[in-house]
């Protein structure tokens, strides 16, 4: 079963709205948590990540929020462009090698 | 710039066939990392080396196999392909110092189709 839970799995949002994905785990262990950005066609590629010992961490118009106790994690995409249509993956990790457990994913897409 | 390219985009193979898939990153990175990715699963990992002839399976490494002979190239391995191996693979990479950045690079994919 995965080990980071997240929703929702698709996001439909206007340009210069904001799109929020969440994302929850249970191992207390993990220690590192990114957000991955993939357009069709590619890879995915780091878009912004956070350590617990800070709650949250912005570049840009992408923020990360971090409850801790809650054992969650969300993205939030300020003033969303069409540009910002792709899939966006959370993940996890743990251990000194950087292995990542990763989210299911959700599909955004920002209307002009 | 980091580049992790793979050797095919699009593959096409018949259920039985040894496939082989090649990954080669530029950076020097000590870590490489072999995923799958599905619709509504994300990205799972299949294994993972952190030097050269080390290798550490992932989550499901079961009916694949890797090879690493040299630092920048890793290879994942279907010993015998199967349908349910359809799939996307991708392949990626990073520093072993992971105090500095447990960024992962990756590879454009390659998309897996066993007929």
């Amino acid at each position: 079963q995965q080990q980071v839970k997240q929703s929702p799995q698709s996001l439909i949002v206007q340009k210069g709205g904001i799109s929020i994905i969440n994302c929850a785990y249970e191992n207390t262990a993990f220690d590192y948590f990114p957000w991955y950005q993939q357009f069709p066609g590619k890879g995915p590629a780091l878009l912004i990540a956070i350590r617990p010992d800070v709650s949250e961490k912005k570049e840009g118009r992408f923020t990360i929020s971090f409850n801790k106790s809650a054992k969650q994690f969300s993205l939030h995409i300020m003033d969303s462009q069409p540009g910002d249509s792709a899939t966006y993956f959370c993940a996890a990790s743990t251990d000194s090698w950087g292995k990542l457990q990763f989210g299911a994913g959700t599909q955004v897409v920002v209307t002009p | 710039d980091v580049k992790v390219t793979q050797s095919s985009r699009y593959l096409v193979k018949r259920t039985g066939e040894k496939v082989f898939l090649e990954c080669v990153q530029d950076m020097d990175h000590e870590n490489m990392f072999w995923y799958r990715q599905d619709p509504g699963l994300g990205l799972r990992l299949i294994y993972f080396s952190y030097d050269v002839k080390m290798k550490e399976k992932g989550d499901i490494p079961e009916g694949y196999s890797v090879s690493r002979e040299k630092k920048e190239r890793f290879s994942l391995i279907l010993e015998s392909a199967s349908t349910n191996q359809t799939s996307m693979y991708l392949c990626a990479s990073s520093l072993s110092l992971a105090e500095i950045s447990y960024e992962q690079y990756f590879g454009p994919g390659t998309r897996l189709t066993v007929t």
